[in-house]
């Protein structure tokens, strides 16, 4: 059964960084793109990064462009969003996400605030 | 990077009616690369349709996606209590970012 749980989110300042954790396992990890998604309250979706299979490739959005970093460790099946200078608009709900060309398996969601 | 546009916003439905959302893209969506997720409260989305006409796997059957270029719809026939959520379209392939739609709330009437 594929699983995919993050980690990691929390209350943080306005400036502040926090670090997102994605524990994968039921599938071969190293053989998929993975990205991650992210919900501001009672909003649509945003689609945020995505990594190749060895973590030699990402791609931002560009609100994040310079601020936050993903990166994988392979060994460990798990994906890592290193998240600085951290803004209000950056409060939402961080979901992983397996890419199969689609995002076919999500995690349940780490909520990240904030706020002063 | 494509936008993509969803309409309605909000659908009121009864069940047993058929749903039909709409997802317009601002340039051609290569290879058809465009798919459907449902949301629920609470939950992560779900993938319904991939490659615009491909259910994923254990969706039922009375969902189907349609479309190609710039113009996909997704239909629900005979809805159900449970397909009340919000429903997103999404491009995705070799052009990240891999933008969403705004969703359509389909809810009942």
């Amino acid at each position: 059964e594929v699983q995919l749980v993050e980690s990691g989110g929390g209350l943080v300042q306005p400036g502040g960084s926090l670090r997102l954790s994605c524990a994968a396992s039921g599938f071969t990890f190293t053989t998929y793109y993975m990205s991650w998604v992210r919900q501001a309250p009672g909003k649509g979706l945003e689609w945020v990064a995505n990594i190749n299979q060895d973590g030699s490739e990402k791609t931002y959005v560009d609100s994040v462009k310079g601020r936050f970093t993903f990166s994988r460790d392979n060994a460990k099946n798990s994906l890592y969003l290193q998240m600085n200078s951290l803004r209000a608009e950056d409060t939402a709900v961080y979901y992983c996400t397996r890419e199969n060309w689609s995002l076919d398996y999500w995690g349940q969601g780490a909520l990240v605030t904030v706020s002063s | 990077e494509i936008v993509l546009t969803q309409s309605p916003g909000t659908l009121s439905l009864s069940p047993g009616e058929r749903a039909t959302l709409s997802c317009r893209a601002s340039q051609s969506v290569s290879n058809n690369y465009l798919a459907w997720y449902q949301q629920k409260p609470g939950q992560a989305p779900r993938l319904l349709i991939s490659g615009a006409s491909s259910r994923a796997t254990g969706v039922p059957d009375r969902f189907s996606g349609s479309g190609s270029g710039t113009d996909f719809t997704l239909t629900i026939i005979r809805l159900e209590p449970e397909d009340f959520a919000v429903y997103y379209c999404q491009h995705y392939g070799t052009s990240p970012p891999h933008s969403f739609g705004q969703g359509t709330k389909l809810e009942i009437k």
